[in-house]
């Protein structure tokens, strides 16, 4: 079966300190992977997505980046962070277009 | 733009009785519909989906309807239990996108 990996689970960062979250999916190949910020109490807003090694899209403009180094790693980062940056960030993968997507257990991300 | 929107936040049921959550959606286009359930600081949990050449579909103790002429979908949860309480999200997919709505807060009372 397929499982999806996040972490840390929990990070308290400096502002203007760097950032390196990591995913990885087990147990599929090729899957398309996806990033997600969901604020405290609301719904999930896409950052990035990739459908393969070193292909990233970009939603919203914004102070991270995203890079997929191996078919079933994905890694958001960032060089400074920003308090606006603090949140709830998850990880998904699916098989393709159409597939229902399958998230991590997220990384809750605090700011100070 | 286009979008995903929830008619009701907050939702708040007997144990034992049916749940009906909705969900109303703007992208004609949308051709694959989602159910996810968010417990305090997990990830979405898929429940059940359905594509747009349905109007119903069951799984176990949930049934989701897809209306496509007024763009809504539901999520109805048969005998509620305390561990339905959580988040509910409706997402639609559009190509490798799923648009979220803002969820749904389940409250089963004892």
């Amino acid at each position: 079966s397929q499982t999806i990996h996040q972490w840390p689970a929990t990070l308290v960062q400096p502002v203007g300190s760097p950032l390196s979250l990591e995913c990885t999916v087990e147990g599929t190949s090729n899957p398309n992977l996806y990033w997600y910020r969901q604020a405290a109490g609301r719904g999930l807003q896409l950052l990035f997505y990739s459908v393969g090694i070193g292909q990233i899209s970009s939603e919203v403009p914004q102070n991270l980046s995203a890079s997929r180094p191996q078919d079933r790693q994905f890694i958001l980062s960032s060089k400074k962070l920003l308090l606006s940056d603090s949140g709830f960030y998850l990880c998904a993968w699916s098989k393709g277009s159409g597939q229902p997507q399958h998230f991590g257990d997220g990384t809750r991300l605090s700011i100070l | 733009g286009e979008s995903v929107g929830l008619h009701l936040p907050t939702l708040s049921v007997q144990e034992g009785d049916n749940s009906i959550i909705n969900c109303a959606y703007s992208n004609s286009a949308s051709d694959y519909f989602i159910w996810y359930k968010q417990e305090s600081g997990k990830g979405p949990q898929f429940i059940i989906d359905i594509r747009s050449n349905m109007d119903k579909r069951q799984g176990q103790r949930v049934t989701v309807l897809l209306n496509k002429t007024v763009k809504h979908l539901s999520l109805q949860i048969a005998a509620t239990q305390p561990g339905d309480s959580a988040v509910y999200f409706c997402a639609e997919n559009a190509g490798n996108m799923l648009t979220f709505g803002g969820g749904t807060r389940l409250m089963v009372k004892p």
